[in-house]
């Protein structure tokens, strides 16, 4: 079963740093580009880091961007974000999720596959 | 930058009706950077719809997708009670760059 799973989140104080991980089981995940996508309470999405395969390429938003680092270890199937100075406006769920191109000719994108998600607050 | 806008932010809708909802791009995109969500209370998103009419594995073909430029469309040709939930348009720019339209809420009448 293709399965992406969260872990890392809680309560930290502002300025504090968090760590949040993301299993994939299920597929080849040395083969896909992966993105972080979080969505604060009673709010819509926000997509926030993406890494491509082989993390040729990284991309923030700019909500995150100089706060954040995106990472993989393809040897462990293994997505990660590491926040630092975190502001009570990143409290959110974050999810993983992996991105497609629809099949050989690769000319889509989308992401198809989601995990539950990790839950951050961001209080004192 | 691309701004989605998703209308309307409301839909109040009976199970067996047609439910059409609109997502508006700032700037044409191409449509086969053009997907559609689903996202129920407490649950991660699901794709529906990618390269704006294309559905993805394991969709009921109620669902459909379309338009072009910068006007795409999803309708539920007749609602189900599983079908009310919040959708939410997406456009990439290019791989590996997203962005999220604000999202269109279904809910029943």
């Amino acid at each position: 079963e293709v399965q992406l799973v969260e872990s890392g989140g809680g309560l930290v104080k502002p300025g504090g740093s968090l760590r949040l991980s993301c299993a994939a089981s299920g597929f080849t995940f040395s083969n896909y580009n992966m993105h972080w996508v979080r969505q604060a309470p009673g709010k819509g999405l926000e997509w926030v880091s993406s890494i491509t395969y082989r993390s040729t390429y990284i991309y923030y938003a700019d909500s995150v961007k100089g706060r954040s680092t995106i990472s993989r270890d393809d040897a462990k199937n293994s997505l990660y974000l590491q926040m630092n100075s975190l502001r009570a406006e990143d409290t959110a769920v974050y999810y993983c999720a992996r991105e497609d191109c629809g099949g050989n000719s690769c000319s889509y994108y989308y992401m198809d596959v989601w995990g539950k998600g990790t839950t951050v607050i961001v209080s004192s | 930058e691309i701004v989605l806008t998703q209308s309307p932010g409301t839909l109040s809708l009976s199970p067996g009706e047609r439910a059409t909802l609109s997502c508006r791009t700032s700037q044409t995109v191409s449509s086969s950077y053009l997907a559609w969500y689903q996202q129920k209370p407490g649950q991660a998103p699901r794709l529906l719809i990618y390269g704006a009419s294309r559905r993805a594995t394991g969709i009921p073909d109620r669902f459909s997708g379309s338009g072009s430029g910068t006007d795409f469309t999803l309708t539920i040709s007749r609602l189900e009670p599983e079908d009310f939930a919040v959708y939410y348009c997406q456009q990439s720019p290019g791989s590996p760059i997203f962005t999220f339209g604000p999202g269109t809420k279904v809910d029943i009448k």
